[in-house]
């Protein structure tokens, strides 16, 4: 267990649908990270907050959004799925320079 | 931009032999490297990582790996393989520190091992 939770473990929905994913970092981490894992593209960064404000920002598409709350827990707001968003969503935490990451969400498009 | 280049998809190797996995990455000003591991329907995990000092660090499971600023590599070894080490393997960089470590991930390289 790396202390970093996310639920649910899976997901399928259909195209045009919103779903939420939700993340509690490692006690004591005020970073969170989400990264998409999918066989075209790799993992890739997403986006990053950091005690309750976003500080980076990568590939996310429009349609994705996520937030921190003031408990630091985190969640992406994936809506108007589309096929290509099935992927393994992950979630990491930090509070030094090599996150740690959760054991995925896998998101499954229909 | 920073970048990371791991050459080939899959490495197969027997057990017992030397294991050696390639990353050469791209950085305009002095990067963070890491290797982290990813087993079947599992998250990633940190194998090692090198931010500053010796250049070279010892990893979790027996591995290492030597940052070559001159070749900008960062090849990750295990002198002896186990089965056990079959997974998917990740080389990363980041230019940041402290807690805005953003990771930019190579495509990831497929390790078997052969009885």
């Amino acid at each position: 267990d790396s202390g970093v939770t996310q639920t649910p473990k899976h997901l399928i929905t259909a195209t045009g649908q919103r779903v939420t994913l939700r993340c509690s970092p490692r006690s004591g981490d005020l970073s969170v990270y989400w990264y998409q894992q999918s066989l075209d593209q790799g993992l890739q960064f997403l986006i990053q907050y950091y005690n309750g404000e976003e500080r980076a920002k990568g590939n996310i598409l429009e349609r994705f959004s996520a937030q921190q709350f003031p408990d630091l827990h985190s969640e992406l707001n994936l809506s108007s799925l589309e096929l290509g968003d099935s992927a393994l969503y992950f979630c990491a935490s930090s509070a030094g320079p090599a996150p740690t990451f959760g054991s995925g969400t896998r998101l499954t498009v229909v | 931009a920073q970048s990371v280049t791991q050459l080939g998809s899959h490495v197969s190797v027997s057990e017992g032999a030397l294991v050696l996995l390639r990353c050469n990455y791209s950085s305009s000003v002095p990067p963070y490297l890491f290797w982290y591991v990813q087993y079947p329907n599992q998250g990633l995990q940190l194998l090692l990582k090198y931010t500053t000092g010796a250049t070279l660090v010892k990893g979790i499971n027996g591995f290492e790996a030597e940052f070559k600023k001159s070749e900008t590599s960062f090849h990750l070894t295990k002198p002896s393989a186990h089965m056990s080490d079959a997974a998917e393997y990740f080389c990363a960089v980041s230019l940041a520190s402290g807690a805005n470590s953003k990771l930019t991930f190579g495509k990831g390289i497929t390790l078997s091992v052969r009885p």
